[in-house]
């Protein structure tokens, strides 16, 4: 029973290019938040995601970020333009409802040049 | 191996009555100790942090945490719960070298009125 897979692992790119980072949930999961940890920090909660909806972006960017989570296929959190302060590790979780336990996965570091 | 252990699943606290849930974790070198709170439909929320300085922690909505190397111990308290603290609470140390979060199971907080 796999767990939350996030890719890639690493992801490096050049100021002003595009990030897209990959969540597949747990299976049977329909609910999939994304976090960012910034060095030194914490998580900080961006966005809450269900299937084709989204719950609550309180916490994303106003400008470049998105996140979707289609019927089919991965939730994809979209990075554009990148910043070197978008440098960070992104956190993934997923759980079966808003009143079960998430599961993390293991992150996407992303590294800007 | 490194881990995070909360020994309980559940605790029921009356309102106003004080609070202590335990977290316990193995880790090589001195961590980084968080913990988190998840009501329902939300993410996970920040209630404090520790990297060094000070053992004693404060953190939001009136909650602390101390720090116990010999114990390897990182205990949450509150002095007088509100029946809106119910909810699911996570002990976390990291990142390690890899980025890589550990979470502890968890430990859900109910309130008698």
């Amino acid at each position: 029973n796999a767990g939350v897979m996030q890719n890639p692992r690493h992801l490096v790119r050049r100021r002003g290019q595009e990030a897209r980072l990959r969540c597949s949930p747990m299976k049977g999961h329909s609910h999939v938040y994304w976090y960012r940890q910034l060095p030194e920090e914490g998580l900080k909660f961006m966005v809450y995601l269900q299937k084709e909806n989204i719950i609550d972006e309180s916490g994303m960017p106003k400008e470049r970020f998105s996140a979707e989570f289609p019927k089919e296929g991965p939730s994809i959190l979209r990075i554009q333009q990148v910043v070197r302060g978008d440098s960070a590790a992104y956190f993934c979780a997923s759980s079966a409802d808003n009143n079960q336990p998430q599961h993390f996965g293991d992150g996407t570091r992303l590294s800007i040049l | 191996a490194q881990s995070v252990t909360q020994p309980d699943i559940h605790i029921t606290v009356s309102e106003g009555a004080s609070l202590e849930l335990r977290c316990n974790y193995s880790y090589g070198a001195t961590p980084y100790l968080f913990w988190y709170v998840q009501s329902p439909g939300q993410g996970l929320q920040l209630l404090l942090k520790y990297f060094s300085g000070d053992t004693l922690v404060q953190g939001i909505k009136g909650f602390e945490a101390e720090f116990k190397r010999s114990q390897s111990s990182f205990n949450l308290r509150k002095p007088s719960v509100h029946w809106s603290d119910a909810a699911e609470y996570f002990c976390a140390v990291g990142p390690n070298r890899d980025d890589k979060i550990i979470f502890g199971k968890g430990t859900r907080l109910h309130i008698l009125p």
